[in-house]
């Protein structure tokens, strides 16, 4: 079964520190890669997403990811965090490619807190 | 505005009950999903619907039952057969699943937080 890993449960950054979180996957075939973010008393909502080309992805508020290949990983990454950037944060794997449906494997999340 | 929404927030439940939660969209989606989130596990997927009438179930179905009736409402029930009912329960929709990409992202309601005393 394809399984996703995040290995940070729980991050503390000071302002303006650079941000990375790790994520790797299990599944040998073509996946589509996402990163979602739960803001405290928020939605789940799309930061980023790998589906093809360019392995480097930009998404919104400044983040990005890169996907490579060989490692399995899709790490997410920041320059300078900002406060308001404490959230959860969930990587995501569709294993469903190629299939017609799109079923999401989610990591545990990895709950940031940037203090001020 | 366009969005999906659960009712309720919070829902409140004796032991034994079934308890049947909310979900409605207004994006036109054709996909339609139910996960539950409990701390330190992520997101696990409970039935999806790719198409109206149809439903097919998640890797924690059991205890739980959907219907999809209409494109836009996908209740889920909780029944007293789930053992441990108390969770985050979060819809999803996404649209064009059956372009065979699979690449369709998934937009979430603001959940429903079920506790059953």
């Amino acid at each position: 079964a394809q399984s996703v890993s995040q290995h940070n449960h729980h991050v503390i950054l000071s302002e303006a520190a650079s941000l990375e979180l790790g994520c790797n996957y299990s599944y040998g075939g073509t996946v589509n890669l996402f990163w979602y973010v739960q803001y405290p008393g928020q939605h789940l909502q799309l930061l980023l997403k790998y589906f093809s080309g360019d392995p480097l992805v930009k998404g919104i508020k400044g983040f990005e990811a890169e996907f490579i290949k060989s490692k399995f990983s899709f790490n997410l990454r920041k320059p300078s965090v900002q406060w308001s950037d404490t959230a959860e944060y969930f990587c995501a794997v569709n294993a469903g490619v190629n299939t017609g449906f799109q079923k999401l494997v989610f990591g545990t999340g990895t709950r940031l807190l940037v203090s001020p | 505005d366009g969005g999906i929404t659960q009712s309720p927030k919070y829902l409140f439940r004796k032991e034994g009950q079934n308890v049947t939660l909310s979900c409605e969209q207004n994006l036109n989606h054709d996909a339609m999903y139910w996960y539950r989130q409990d701390p330190g596990q992520g997101l696990r997927l409970i039935y999806y619907s790719q198409i109206v009438n149809d439903f097919q179930k998640g890797d924690i179905a059991e205890g739980y039952s959907v219907s999809r009736e209409k494109k836009e409402s996908f209740p889920l029930t909780v029944t007293s057969a789930q053992k441990n009912p108390t969770a985050f329960y979060l819809c999803a929709s996404s649209i064009d699943i059956g372009t065979g990409r699979g690449t369709d992202t998934q937009y979430f309601g603001p959940g429903t937080r079920l506790t059953v005393l």
